[in-house]
């Protein structure tokens, strides 16, 4: 079975510039979650979907991020314009949905430079 | 608050039994995690265990819960070098949809 995809793996960027990241969640799972880990810190919960609804969004600055599910499956996570402080990596993890079966399983994280 | 906390740094030598502690906020989380975090790359799960469990093995590894302290530990046993790496631990928020709230990792070293 296939994992969470997520691309690009790596990004470099300057301050005030726009990104966007990409994520493919394990196949039938409805819930997806965007995390933000900056170095040395564990991660934090930006935004949740089940399937292409927001669940939880309190965390996400949205003067600058927004993400979407538009299909229920992939999603894509964008900052504009990006700060210094937005360096961090971006990882995003999907579970089934189904009670009982809350494990998230994460991707191999979008890993963000701002300069 | 929604603080979950952990030592973050553990040195061990090879074959002995690391011992990774953490303490979490809620009580009335459901489920609490174990991840692991190679350099440059995501989290794997290696385990978990219901609030309604006190201990859960599996191979190597001994999750030993105390609902009353808030405490959670992880054992490898026998620990190799290729245990090295960030280990997190994580409580699943009821009251958050079941997000996940993690520590901020514990380092582990392993040598010869």
């Amino acid at each position: 079975e296939a994992g969470v995809a997520q691309s690009p793996r790596y990004k470099i960027i300057e301050k005030r510039q726009s990104v966007a990241f990409w994520c493919n969640p394990i196949s039938g799972h409805a819930t997806l979650y965007w995390y933000q880990q900056i170095l040395g810190q564990g991660p934090k919960l930006l935004i949740q979907f089940q399937n292409n609804g927001v669940v939880d969004d309190s965390q996400l600055p949205k003067d600058r991020f927004s993400a979407e599910r538009l299909k229920g499956v992939d999603s894509t996570l964008k900052i504009q314009p990006a700060k210094l402080e937005d360096s961090a990596v971006y990882l995003c993890a999907s579970s089934s949905g189904l009670a009982g079966e809350e494990t998230q399983y994460f991707g191999p994280g979008t890993r963000l430079l701002v300069l | 608050g929604e603080d979950v906390e952990q030592s973050l740094f553990l040195s061990v030598r090879e074959g002995d039994s690391s011992v990774i502690n953490c303490t979490y906020t809620d009580s009335s989380s459901t489920y609490l995690y174990w991840y692991k975090q190679e350099p440059g790359a995501g989290l794997q799960l290696l385990t978990y265990i219901f609030s309604n469990m006190d201990m859960k093995q599996d191979q190597r590894l001994t999750v030993l819960l105390n609902k009353k302290d808030k405490h959670l530990s992880l054992r490898i046993a026998d620990t190799q070098t290729g245990d090295s790496a960030i280990y997190f631990c994580a409580e699943a928020s009821p009251r958050g949809y079941n997000k996940l709230i993690f520590g901020a990792g514990t380092r582990l070293a392993v040598h010869p």
